[in-house]
């Protein structure tokens, strides 16, 4: 079965700080992707990043940064320098990938990130 | 660029009415998936659609029905509403394609609330 956990209910920091968000995952599929969303308070769900198994290089887009390790399987995000636009829920999903495509998304429960001024 | 369109935005109804929520994806995408999101919960996979089949089936009640048309574009009907149904219902698209094109891009949901 396939299974996202994101220990971190909540987290509330000041701005301009660093913070990390952990999400640990178990698949038993050899190929699989994972994916980082992020949910405003406006409601909508937004795409952060895509990772496939098989990849494991590491990802920088500007203040974030993904660090993905099959041997722990986890697949962390950091936000750094974190500002109030941050502020948001944000979901770890994974879905596995057969008949040459990906299935539905399974999401862990989210990590509501608190930035203040 | 172009993003998922859902339809309506809001919508309030009674118990036991039936209410039906419309999906128009990404251009060119071929595939939709329906989620939905309880309050404080996180996104639940219903159903899913590629080039006008059923693709995929998740814990969709069997109250809930839905399809996808010559245009692509989707509907969720669902009927004898209860008051749990009361959720953020949400589209998503792809396209079905590589690894590397295969992502689902999400609308901004519909929020159903039953009374």
């Amino acid at each position: 079965a396939q299974k996202v956990t994101q220990a971190q209910t909540e987290i509330s920091v000041v701005e301009k700080e660093d913070v990390t968000l952990d999400c640990v995952y178990e698949t038993r599929d050899t190929t699989y992707y994972l994916f980082w969303y992020k949910q405003p308070p406006s409601g909508e769900l937004v795409f952060l990043i895509r990772r496939n198994s098989f990849d494991e290089q590491n990802e920088i887009s500007g203040r974030y940064s993904w660090n993905f390790q099959k041997s722990t399987s986890s697949f962390n995000f950091t936000i750094t320098a974190s500002q109030v636009v941050d502020s948001a829920v944000y979901f770890c999903a994974l879905s596995a990938y057969y008949g040459g495509s990906q299935g539905n998304l399974i999401f862990g429960k989210g990590t509501k990130l608190s930035v203040k001024p | 660029a172009a993003g998922v369109i859902q339809s309506p935005r809001h919508l309030i109804k009674e118990k036991r009415e039936t209410a039906t929520l419309k999906c128009y994806p990404i251009p060119r995408h071929d595939t939709v998936y329906w989620y939905q999101q309880g309050p404080g919960q996180d996104p639940q996979f219903l159903i899913s659609f590629y080039e006008k089949m059923q693709s995929d089936k998740g814990s969709i009640p069997d109250r809930f029905s839905a399809q996808q048309f010559s245009d692509y574009h989707s509907e969720l009907n669902m009927s004898s509403l209860e008051l749990g149904d009361s959720a953020l219902y949400f589209c998503a698209s792809s396209l079905k394609g590589t690894a590397y094109t295969d992502t689902q891009y999400f609308g901004p949901g519909t929020r159903l609330t039953v009374l």
